[in-house]
């Protein structure tokens, strides 16, 4: 079935450091790929997505490109804030079945002043 | 405009006592969604539900009952609560012309001794 791997937490960056999240997928079909974003206390908001291959996602100064020869949907952003500080899920939906997305075990990050 | 709402936002039950969990939305979405969140394994999808009088089960439903008597509000039914419930649950909803955006409730952290 599909799965989704994300790199294990926390991880913990200076304010204005570049932040990569690491994200793969198993999938059949084409899926289309999420980041979404829990901050303390809150539910999940979507941060991005990409419906193809080869598509950049980008919201907030985050982005994520669909590689489909790597299975891969790396978060990156160029220089974190404190304000960045959360839980990030990446997630994919099978090309059928709009109700099932499968979600990654999430990844903590801390930015420290 | 309120967005997804979720009730209660605790509560501790003892083993075999029932509960109901209420998840509200103004949005007007055709799609509703529960999902319980554990730790070191991501969102779990329980039920979801495609329309008005309409329920589906998800990945782990077993334990739980929905029901979706109005549009606007899915509840999440507990029978006969188990400690391997413990969890907090998330409600989220989407809209027919854009169903990969799901939009998230706060959630609801449930304890059962």
């Amino acid at each position: 079935g599909d799965s989704v791997t994300q790199m294990e937490g926390p991880v913990t960056l200076s304010e204005e450091a570049f932040l990569t999240i690491n994200c793969t997928y198993t999938a059949t079909g084409y899926p289309s790929l999420f980041w979404y974003v829990q901050y303390p206390g809150e539910g999940l908001q979507l941060l991005l997505k990409a419906t193809k291959a080869d598509d950049k996602g980008s919201n907030k100064g985050f982005e994520a490109t669909y590689r489909k020869e790597t299975t891969s949907f790396h978060l990156e952003k160029g220089s974190v804030q404190v304000s960045d500080s959360a839980v990030y899920f990446c997630a994919l939906r099978g090309p059928r079945g709009y109700q099932k997305v499968t979600f990654g075990t999430g990844t903590k990050l801390q930015v420290i002043p | 405009n309120a967005g997804v709402t979720q009730t209660p936002k605790f509560r501790v039950l003892k083993t075999g006592q029932s509960m109901t969990l209420l998840c509200a939305q103004d949005m007007n979405h055709e799609y509703m969604y529960w999902y319980r969140q554990d730790p070191g394994m991501g969102l779990r999808l329980i039920h979801y539900s495609v329309g008005e009088g309409t329920t589906a089960k998800g990945e782990v439903p077993d334990g739980y009952n929905v029901s979706r008597l109005k549009k606007q509000n899915f509840l999440l039914g507990l029978e006969s609560a188990a400690p391997s419930q413990t969890s907090v649950y998330f409600c989220a909803s989407s809209s027919g012309d854009d169903w990969d955006t799901q939009y998230f409730g706060p959630g609801t952290r449930l304890t059962v001794l």
